[in-house]
């Protein structure tokens, strides 16, 4: 059973687009949740961090339904730099990392 | 401040050799980990460590050893290689548990033959 399942994409949108990303966790004791971003053949980087409430970080809006153990990542605006790998981490005692959708956005 | 660094940067090796990977970090982090990455894989954790002196088996454990002697080292050994260990192996250091942010190293590309 897959613990975090990400829609691999790849996501091709164009430069000003909104895309979101979702994903799904298996484990209800699941106590925290992020957004990493990596680029390619580069190490992962926190994006974001995604709170119960919903946050927002500028163009980045994170979401959390815990009930249907559902996560979302939104972005408005795409920029050309937004162009990476978006990795769902669920923290379950370790972090669980899904296996990443891609985004590429062009001009 | 260099963050997290790792050495080599990249390896072949043949099946049966031996070798170290060695991650440094100096944000003074208590917590430091080993991943692996393999293609339509997430990384998964191999071994990770609460502190100077302490290891603990992560997901995927079998083939690999761990030292933490030094707070800001963490060591990771394949003592006899095998072609399924060939990956990219991120080291990552956190302030606290893994519900604080990981700050990753710039990864090990091993290949093994």
């Amino acid at each position: 059973r897959k613990e975090v399942e990400q829609d691999p994409g790849p996501f091709n949108v164009p430069e000003g687009a909104t895309v979101a990303f979702n994903c799904t966790y298996s484990n209800s004791a699941s106590q925290s949740f992020f957004w990493y971003r990596q680029d390619c053949r580069k190490e992962p980087k926190l994006l974001m961090s995604v709170y119960s409430s919903g946050n927002e970080d500028g163009r980045f809006t994170a979401q959390l339904n815990r009930a249907s153990q559902y996560i979302s990542l939104l972005i408005r605006d795409s920029k050309l730099s937004d162009s990476a790998t978006y990795l769902c981490v669920v923290n379950m005692t370790a972090l669980i990392f899904g296996k990443g959708t891609t985004l590429s956005v062009s001009s | 401040n260099a963050g997290v660094t790792q050495t080599p940067k990249f390896r072949v090796l043949k099946t049966g050799q031996s070798m170290t990977l060695l991650c440094a970090q100096d944000m003074n982090h208590e917590y430091m980990y080993w991943y692996r990455q393999d293609p339509g894989m997430g990384l998964r954790l191999i071994h990770y460590s609460v502190g100077e002196g302490t290891t603990a088996k992560g997901e995927v454990p079998d083939g690999y050893n761990v030292s933490r002697l030094k707070k800001q080292n963490f060591l990771l050994g394949l003592e006899s290689a095998a072609p399924s260990q060939t990956s990219v192996y991120f080291c990552a250091s956190s302030y606290g548990d893994s519900s604080y942010e990981q700050y990753f190293g710039p990864g090990t590309r091993l290949t093994v033959t």
